[in-house]
């Protein structure tokens, strides 16, 4: 059974400081994505990572994928309030068009 | 583009009811699919649809549950003789191909 673990679930940082969030998985994959989430409001997509060593950033946000690891990070560059929300990895593990397997999710609170 | 739209965005019913939630997905997206989110969870994935076929159940899917096709446009998901443990947000998700989910803002079922 794929497991799929994210870390830190919950995460307070000030405005203008950097942070990682770490998405460990338990089998092999070679396509992994992340979404945000608002409260009361549904899952946006972010990146997807299709391959190993793929990389893709937008504004302050940098996601990174190790196959061969089995980890994604999603990296946060001089935060602001705008960015706090619910962050989730979710992998497939057949590389096709399966349900998604999703961490529990990492709740990150920005203070001004 | 119109986005995944589901209905109602909230059901209150009384343990033992019968519910069903209706997911209309973005149109030219091949592929829908059905996850349960609970409160600080990620979403689970319980089944999926490659037009009017149903492809994929996961175990999460009791006997209770019946998900539809038809046409292979919107989708129909029924829980039959609601239980307590049904307290759930529904959200549809539809993509086309390999392209990432877009999900919709989901139905919270309260039961009572």
């Amino acid at each position: 059974e794929l497991k799929v673990e994210q870390n830190p679930l919950f995460l307070s940082m000030q405005e203008g400081k950097n942070y990682t969030i770490y998405c460990n998985y338990s089998t092999t994959s070679d396509r992994l994505y992340w979404y945000r989430q608002d409260p009361g409001k549904s899952l946006e997509s972010l990146f997807v990572l299709l391959s190993n060593g793929a990389v893709k950033q937008e504004g302050r946000l940098m996601a990174s994928l190790d196959t061969k690891a089995r980890l994604s990070t999603l990296h946060i560059t001089a935060a602001v309030h705008d960015l706090s929300a619910t962050y989730f990895c979710a992998v497939d593990p057949l590389g096709g068009a399966d349900g998604l397997t999703f961490g529990k999710g990492t709740h990150l609170i920005i203070q001004p | 583009d119109t986005g995944v739209s589901q209905n109602p965005r909230h059901k209150i019913t009384k343990r033992g009811q019968n519910v069903t939630f209706r997911c209309d997905p973005i149109s030219e997206h091949n592929r829908l699919y059905w996850y349960r989110q609970t409160l600080g969870q990620g979403p689970e994935f319980l089944t999926y649809f490659q037009n009017e076929a149903q492809l994929e159940k996961s175990r999460l899917l009791s006997d209770r549950f019946s998900a539809e096709r038809p046409k292979g446009s919107f989708s129909t998901l029924e829980i039959q003789r609601t239980e307590q443990g049904d307290s759930a947000m529904y959200l549809c998700a539809s993509s086309e191909g390999n392209q990432p989910q877009h999900f919709g803002d989901g139905t919270r079922l309260s039961i009572l």
